[in-house]
């Protein structure tokens, strides 16, 4: 099945700690983004990733590192976890071709720092 | 900057009623537009998108949109709701040659029985 898988789906951990949320998607897709989701402003962009070795900074980057060694897989990382980044993370990926620029959604990743 | 408005972030029909959800866009080129759902502690799924030609775009479980450029809007139907469509709705703009979406504030559905 062709989909976009994020880990874990639920995580709890304390201000400071770094942490990993892994992004994987078996479709083949050139360009991968990562998204937060908060109440009342939607989903904003955090970064995203044109190809493999290939990223660059969404709207709100500050806190957050990404890497892109293999085409599957984008990882989201939290070197120092603060409260106000708690939220509902999302993986996407597309086609570097196509006609319409659709996004595919992984499952969401909530995270919780206290 | 492109931007996406929502209005209402609550709505709330009767089962069998008709649903209006609202969606206007800023963009300086002709967008590529999209709708999608969220159902409680679920992921984003794509409802139905607009690229180019036909302005009445049709999608899944019933819903349409009609892109209107005049307005800059992209409007969201279903003609009679279900109980099943309560979830959340976000509308989008695809922008920067699509490396990035645009996300409205999302509007919440509510079906009353």
């Amino acid at each position: 099945e062709a989909q976009v898988t994020q880990n874990p789906r639920y995580l709890i951990t304390v201000t400071g700690k770094k942490l990993t949320v892994t992004c994987s998607q078996n479709m083949n897709h050139e360009y991968m983004s990562w998204y937060r989701q908060d109440p009342g402003l939607g989903l904003r962009q955090i970064y995203y990733s044109m190809n493999v070795e290939v990223t660059d900074k969404g709207d709100v980057p500050e806190g957050y590192k990404v890497s892109r060694k293999e085409k599957r897989n984008f990882p989201l990382i939290l070197e120092s976890p603060s409260p106000n980044q708690t939220s509902l993370y999302f993986c996407a990926s597309r086609p570097a071709a196509g006609d319409s620029y659709e996004q595919y959604f992984g499952p969401g990743t909530r995270l919780t720092v206290t | 900057a492109q931007s996406v408005t929502q209005l209402g972030s609550h709505v709330s029909v009767s089962e069998g009623a008709l649903v209006l959800l609202r969606c206007n866009y800023s963009s300086s080129v002709p967008p590529y537009l999209f709708w999608y759902v969220q159902y409680p502690n679920q992921g984003l799924q794509l409802l139905l998108k607009y690229t180019t030609g036909a302005t009445l775009v049709k999608g899944i479980n019933g819903f349409e949109a009609e892109f209107k450029k005049s307005e800059t809007s992209f409007h969201l139907t279903k003609p009679s709701a279900h109980m099943s469509d309560a979830a959340e709705y976000f509308c989008a703009v695809s922008v920067e040659y699509g490396n990035k979406l645009v996300f409205g504030a999302g509007t919440i559905l509510r079906v009353k029985s």
